[in-house]
Order: structure tokens, then C-alpha cells, then sequence
């Protein structure tokens, strides 16, 4: 089952914060976050795994929730480069790598204006 | 320099003709996978491969075909391709572990 993004699109003025959700039907055992620019591919950004952990980089960050199969990805205050869409992939599974059977959300559409 | 090279980048093809689109990775990685992306729909994975001669399905996995002979190559084959299989494809690797993947560039595939 496809985890659930929302919102489904933002648009956010240069400087103002964000949250993106993701939630899933099934018991996760990681999460993984990417961005994906018009025209590109998609770019990872952090993976989490079950054990309730966050993780952040500059000013990109990331919850994990496994008791109630969620994710959100915290963007504070925004910057023009992070317009782009952002993906959540789920994986179940619990095996020896993450990167095996990940399903991803059908993505957040994040635009910054200035 | 680290990649994933898909080949090739824009194809088009008529209903019927067999085709194979290329993946290769020049990281050494254990774990490979095909993406479809189309609107509205997100990524989709169709098969994926933990290591040579190692495959299994994704969700999406109708219509399509699998080798991993070797470490760096995954082919993705469609053999009788039909216009629902037009779409964006991805075909991306990671190493063992819990790290995220790297995408190749992307295949455009228009079937008419």
C-alpha cells in the first residue's frame, strides 16, 4: 500500500517553514525522504529508521514515528533551492538493507517564492 | 566520477517491438531497482535485485523483465510493449545496509 503524503502541493514565500506528512497503513520499518526538481531525478535526502529517531541536515529535517506509521520532513525557513517535489518511501520489510522493497508516496509539491 | 547511466534517455517505440533499456552503476553496489513515474501517481517500483542473479517483483511488475548477471548492469526488458507501459523510468542502486538509493537520469518512453 502506497503511503499517504500530504499536503499534496505548499507554496511558501522565501524564508517561511513547512511540514510535510507522510503516513502508512502498514507497521514501518524505515522511512526514507527525497526531493525530485522539475526535469531531474530524484535526490535522497535521509533515511529513518524504526526506533523513533530524527535526523537533520542544514535546515532540512525528518521525524519518525513507527507507533503511529509516520514520517514528516521539516523545512525551516525555506530557501529558493528547495522548491522541488518531495518524495516519502516506506519500507516494511525489516531485512538486512532498506533498499529493497520501498514504496514511495506520490509526493508534495513544494514551491518558493521570493 | 559516481553514477547510475540509464540508456536510453528518450525512446520511442511502436506497440509490439521488444526493447531493453540499459542501467548500469559504476559504485559497486549490491542493490538495484526500476522506477515508473507517472503524474499523479508517484514512483512505482517494478522489480528490484538485492545482488547477481537476485530479483524480485515490485508493484508493478506486468509487462516487464529482469536480468542482474552482473553486479553493475540491470536491464529493464519489455517484450511486447503496449502504450500504458509509456512513462518515466528510473533505474536506481544502493549498497547493502541503510542507505538511500542513487537515480540514474531517466528513460522517457512513449509506446504509440
Amino acid at each position: 500500500q502506497q503511503p499517504v503524503q500530504s499536503p499534496q502541493a505548499v507554496i511558501l514565500r522565501e524564508g517561511e517553514d513547512a511540514v510535510i506528512n507522510c503516513s502508512s497503513s502498514k507497521a514501518l520499518y524505515s522511512v526514507h525522504w527525497y526531493r525530485q526538481k522539475h526535469g531531474e531525478a530524484p535526490v535522497f535526502l535521509m533515511i529513518l529508521l524504526k526506533g523513533g529517531e530524527q535526523k537533520g541536515h542544514d535546515k532540512i529535517s525528518a521525524s519518525f514515528n513507527e507507533k503511529k506509521q509516520q514520517s514528516s520532513l521539516y523545512l525551516t525557513a525555506s530557501q529558493l533551492s528547495y522548491s522541488g517535489t518531495y518524495f516519502c518511501g516506506t519500507e516494511s520489510g525489516g531485512s538486512y538493507s532498506s533498499a529493497s522493497k520501498i514504496i514511495f508516496g506520490s509526493g508534495t509539491r513544494l514551491s518558493i517564492r521570493p | 566520477e559516481a553514477q547510475v547511466t540509464q540508456n536510453p534517455r528518450y525512446l520511442i517505440t511502436v506497440t509490439g517491438k521488444k526493447l531493453t533499456v540499459t542501467c548500469s552503476q559504476n559504485m559497486n553496489h549490491e542493490y538495484m531497482s526500476w522506477y515508473r513515474q507517472d503524474p499523479g501517481l508517484g514512483l512505482r517500483q517494478i522489480y528490484y535485485s538485492m545482488n547477481v542473479e537476485v530479483t524480485d517483483k515490485g508493484d508493478v511488475p506486468e509487462g516487464y523483465k529482469v536480468s542482474r548477471k552482473e553486479k553493475r548492469n540491470f536491464p529493464l526488458i519489455l517484450e511486447s510493449p503496449s502504450p500504458n507501459q509509456t512513462s518515466l523510468y528510473f533505474c536506481a542502486s544502493a549498497p547493502g545496509g541503510y542507505y538511500g538509493y542513487t537515480f540514474g537520469s531517466g528513460t522517457r518512453l512513449t509506446v504509440v
